[in-house]
């Protein structure tokens, strides 16, 4: 069965330090990889996507996601977390249809 | 870029009433809009895709009376809770598909519209 598992319901990291959200998969084709911000009562902002190729791939705001085959992992980085991070966190996957599968979020907080 | 919009952006309603959610894409043309719902702290739920000028393909376990969808044209889909009660109160998000441009595998989505039945 298709579906995504992101492990950390919450997160919390002081701001300028390292961010990691991790994200496993499982499909049995190549996938189609996202990761999307959500605001509290704003709709899904796309940080980067993987669909082929590199698997470092940069997005906005200083985000990078590295595709791992062989974990099926598609974790979420970032070097210097700032304030305006804070927000949910959603890891999904492109699957046959063109449906997307989305992870359960993780709520990222950020402490002065 | 593609950008969606959704209209109301929220909309309050007394139980029995029907509501209706607009979803449009403004710089391209989608045959395929999806429609999600998110309960607080969760993630999206995918109720249905919607096929510009067929029926809507709904999930499993969603009511497609409860919840139309008329997708009449390339850039407007429409979401009609019907017998709104309080139970259907929640955040719903649509998405939809650019296969003209090159991110033809991505969904671009709308900034939600929030229901709250009295």
């Amino acid at each position: 069965a298709q579906s995504v598992t992101q492990p950390d319901i919450h997160i919390t990291v002081s701001e300028g330090a390292s961010l990691e959200l991790r994200c496993n998969y499982s499909y049995g084709a190549t996938p189609y990889l996202f990761w999307y911000v959500q605001s509290p009562g704003q709709g899904l902002q796309l940080l980067l996507k993987y669909f082929s190729g590199d698997t470092l791939v940069q997005g906005i705001k200083g985000f990078e996601a590295e595709f791992k085959r062989s974990q099926s992992s598609f974790n979420l980085r970032k070097p210097s977390v700032h304030w305006s991070d804070a927000a949910e966190y959603f890891c999904a996957v492109g699957v046959g249809g063109f449906k997307t599968i989305f992870g359960a979020g993780t709520r990222l907080f950020v402490k002065a | 870029g593609a950008v969606v919009s959704q209209h109301p952006s929220r909309v309050i309603c007394k139980s029995g009433t029907s509501v209706k959610i607009e979803c449009r894409s403004l710089d391209f043309q989608a045959t395929t809009m999806f429609w999600y719902r998110q309960f607080p702290k969760k993630s999206l739920m995918l109720m249905a895709t919607s096929n510009e000028g067929s029926k809507a393909t709904y999930e499993q376990g969603v009511e497609k009376d409860k919840f139309l969808i008329n997708h009449a044209s390339l850039t407007l889909s429409t979401l009609t809770v019907t017998s709104a009660h309080p139970e259907d109160s929640s955040f719903y998000i649509c998405s939809a598909r650019d296969l003209a441009g090159a991110s033809y595998n991505e969904q671009f989505f709308g900034p939600g519209t929030r229901l709250t039945v009295l």
